[in-house]
């Protein structure tokens, strides 16, 4: 059963450019997290969704961000005209109905 | 809301040296509480869990144990190794609040020949 697979590993975007961030479930779970680590930090809660529903959105900043959980097809994150503080990891997790939850690789924003 | 609490680093050890990470928590729901270990450039590695009160997680050595008396989730390790170098962080997912976790900023551990 292959893990939860995020991709790509590295992104670099300029700003004002948009990056979309992909994260494929583990095999079974309905359940998909999105965290943001900035350097030095801690994980910080964005969005929780179940397919082709957002749950739970406290955590995402009120503009330029957005994501979705299809029917088929990963998820994706979505940040339009990106600047030099988004910068950072941006981890996926899925679960299964119990929450534990297992995460992705992460990807790697760069704005320059 | 949620929070969690944990021990301030970087923590330096020698090897076999017993390890000791602080992690309390609030939370107004009956969460499961984990400790997630991140090598460098990797993601977030499972170490272990426990789900309700009094319950001792174990893995690779290390253990916690749940402590509602206390809301602590304290990380122990008897004898560490180099290997052991990475971030520890503490989290806490309630039920009552979406299965979201909440995560302490981490503990970054150095462990020397």
């Amino acid at each position: 059963n292959a893990g939860v697979m995020q991709n790509p590993r590295h992104l670099v975007r300029r700003r004002g450019q948009e990056a979309r961030l992909r994260c494929s479930p583990m095999k079974g779970h309905s359940h998909v997290y999105w965290y943001r680590q900035l350097p030095e930090e801690g994980l910080k809660f964005m969005v929780y969704l179940q397919k082709e529903n957002i749950i739970d959105e406290s955590g995402m900043p009120k503009e330029r961000f957005s994501a979705e959980f299809p029917k088929e097809g990963p998820s994706i994150l979505r940040i339009q005209q990106v600047v030099r503080g988004d910068s950072a990891a941006y981890f996926c997790a899925s679960s299964p109905p119990t929450n534990e939850q297992y995460f992705g690789p992460g990807t790697r924003l760069t704005v320059t | 809301g949620d929070s969690v609490t944990q021990m301030e680093g970087p923590v330096t050890l020698s090897e076999e040296a017993c390890l000791t990470i602080n992690c309390t928590y609030t939370a107004t729901g009956y969460p499961s509480l984990f400790w997630y270990v991140q090598y460098p450039g990797e993601g977030l590695q499972l170490l272990l869990k426990a789900t309700k009160a009094d319950d001792k997680g174990s893995n690779k050595g290390f253990e916690a144990t749940y402590r509602k008396e206390t809301t602590s989730f304290h990380l122990e390790k008897g004898s560490v190794q180099v290997s052991d170098s990475a971030v520890y962080f503490c989290a806490l997912s309630d039920r009552t609040n979406a299965g979201k976790s909440t995560f302490g900023d981490g503990t970054t551990l150095t462990v020397k020949p």
